[in-house]
């Protein structure tokens, strides 16, 4: 069963503008990941937030998380062609000690 | 370095066949994960093992799920009989243990139950 829901479920944007993407987990976490996945191919971690930490950077990813909100946000800046693909969140679930995935958003980049 | 190697890449079969995937985590991590994709949809957890031990199966269908990480290593995935709401995609990850660890997926095996 999903842990965590996402949204939109598809954002599509021009080339050079940002895009931000939400997730909603239900449990307490330890930590909470962003993962991309191309279409037909496995996940690829792109960046953990721990649960002490309010924003987090990495390149032109920017991350969020609210664990008051149970809620974080993926924002990637100046959008490439390239990063058409679902992107989807994962909570690290304190106790249980496993990563449950979101329901995923799916962005269409325009070049 | 390999990265998590899963096989077959793709697999049709007759419902009410049996169906095993194979998976062969990065070396040294102890955690692997099976999850299970439907398309559109999040991975959604099946089992996670620590070394050989399954330490959480709750979300395995045991019916006709059953899975095995022999000297904590690779791992094998089976599925007897498959039925044909089992047609997904077989996602295997692994990790180093601990809470702030990354996930490590293979391309994963795509089943088509005909």
């Amino acid at each position: 069963s999903q842990q965590g829901e996402e949204d939109p479920q598809a954002l599509s944007i021009q080339e050079g503008e940002n895009a931000t993407m939400n997730c909603s987990y239900k449990t307490s976490i330890n930590n909470l990941q962003w993962y991309r996945q191309n279409s037909g191919r496995g996940l690829v971690h792109l960046i953990l937030i721990r649960s002490n930490e309010r924003e987090k950077h990495s390149g032109r990813l920017r991350v969020t998380l609210d664990t008051s909100k149970k809620s974080s946000s993926l924002l990637i800046t100046a959008s490439r062609a390239a990063d058409t693909a679902s992107y989807f969140c994962a909570a690290y679930q304190t106790g249980a000690n496993n990563l449950f995935f979101g329901t995923g958003t799916r962005l269409t980049v325009i070049p | 370095e390999a990265g998590v190697v899963q096989s077959p890449r793709y697999k049709i079969i007759e419902k009410k066949q049996p169906v095993a995937f194979w998976c062969n985590p990065i070396s040294g991590h102890n955690t692997l994960y099976w999850y299970l994709q439907n398309l559109g949809q999040g991975p959604e957890l099946l089992i996670r093992y620590e070394n050989e031990e399954a330490v959480d199966d709750s979300q395995l269908p045991k019916d006709r799920f059953s899975a095995e990480r022999l000297k904590g290593v690779d791992s094998t995935l089976k599925i007897q009989p498959a039925e044909l709401g089992d047609s997904a995609v077989y996602l295997c990850a692994s990790s180093l243990f601990g809470e702030n660890t990354e996930a490590f997926f293979g391309q994963g095996t795509r089943l088509t139950v005909v």
